[in-house]
């Protein structure tokens, strides 16, 4: 069964770093890139960015551009999400899944991991 | 950027009947569209690929149609368990997703 787990839920306080984690099993971790997702509470989804984890190409949306990092580590099947100083607004759930291949230049997303809840507040 | 436009942001349904979501795309996106839905606290889950592709294990009343800019979906007698929010989302260029439609029980 091919599966994303997230790490768990965090709150943090403004300025403050955060790295999170997606760990895939059931496939090959390097052959699929992974998506990251930020649902803000009450809203809609927003792609931030992609990696590729055999080669860690990396792309992100111009919204997130700068304000994130996405990185992969192939030997331990898992991407991560990170940021270097928190703020209010990132308060979110951050979703990550994995990209399937199409015939198109990108395709859709499936499985989704689970979700992990960022809270950051003074 | 492609703009994603999804309606009604609310539809309200019995069970049983049928529901007709849409989702409209500032400029042609072929069809390069996936759904999703989402239930409360839950991670989406993909549904249609392709505009009308059913994904692994999703049931045949849903369907999807349409290309370009023009797309719907299609749940042709709802049960209770498809009571969520559902998206739309291109992946023509990049990836962009509607707003959401909530299909909530009349």
């Amino acid at each position: 069964e091919v599966q994303l787990v997230q790490s768990g839920a965090e709150v943090k306080k403004p300025g403050e770093s955060l790295k999170i984690s997606c760990k895939g099993s059931g496939y090959s971790f390097t052959s699929y890139w992974i998506g990251w997702v930020r649902q803000m509470p009450g809203k809609g989804l927003e792609w931030m960015g992609i990696i590729y984890p055999g080669d860690s190409d990396t792309r992100y949306s111009p919204s997130f551009q700068g304000q994130v990092t996405i990185s992969a580590d192939k030997s331990i099947s898992t991407a991560y999400l990170q940021w270097s100083s928190l703020k209010a607004s990132d308060t979110a759930m951050y979703y990550c899944a994995r990209h399937e291949n199409s015939a198109a230049a990108w395709g859709w997303f499936d499985p989704w991991g689970q979700g992990t809840l960022v809270t950051v507040s003074s | 950027e492609i703009v994603m436009t999804q309606s009604p942001a609310t539809l309200s349904v019995s069970p049983g009947e049928r529901a007709t979501l849409s989702c409209r795309a500032s400029q042609s996106v072929s069809s390069n569209l996936a759904w999703y839905q989402q239930k409360p606290g839950q991670a989406p889950r993909l549904l249609i690929y392709g505009a009308s592709t059913r994904a692994t294990g999703i049931p045949a009343r849903f369907s999807g149609s349409g290309s370009g800019t023009e797309f719907t979906l299609t749940i042709s007698s709802l049960q209770s368990e498809d009571f969520a929010v559902y998206y739309c989302q291109q992946y023509n260029n990049w990836w962009t997703f509607g707003q959401g439609t909530k299909v909530e029980i009349k």
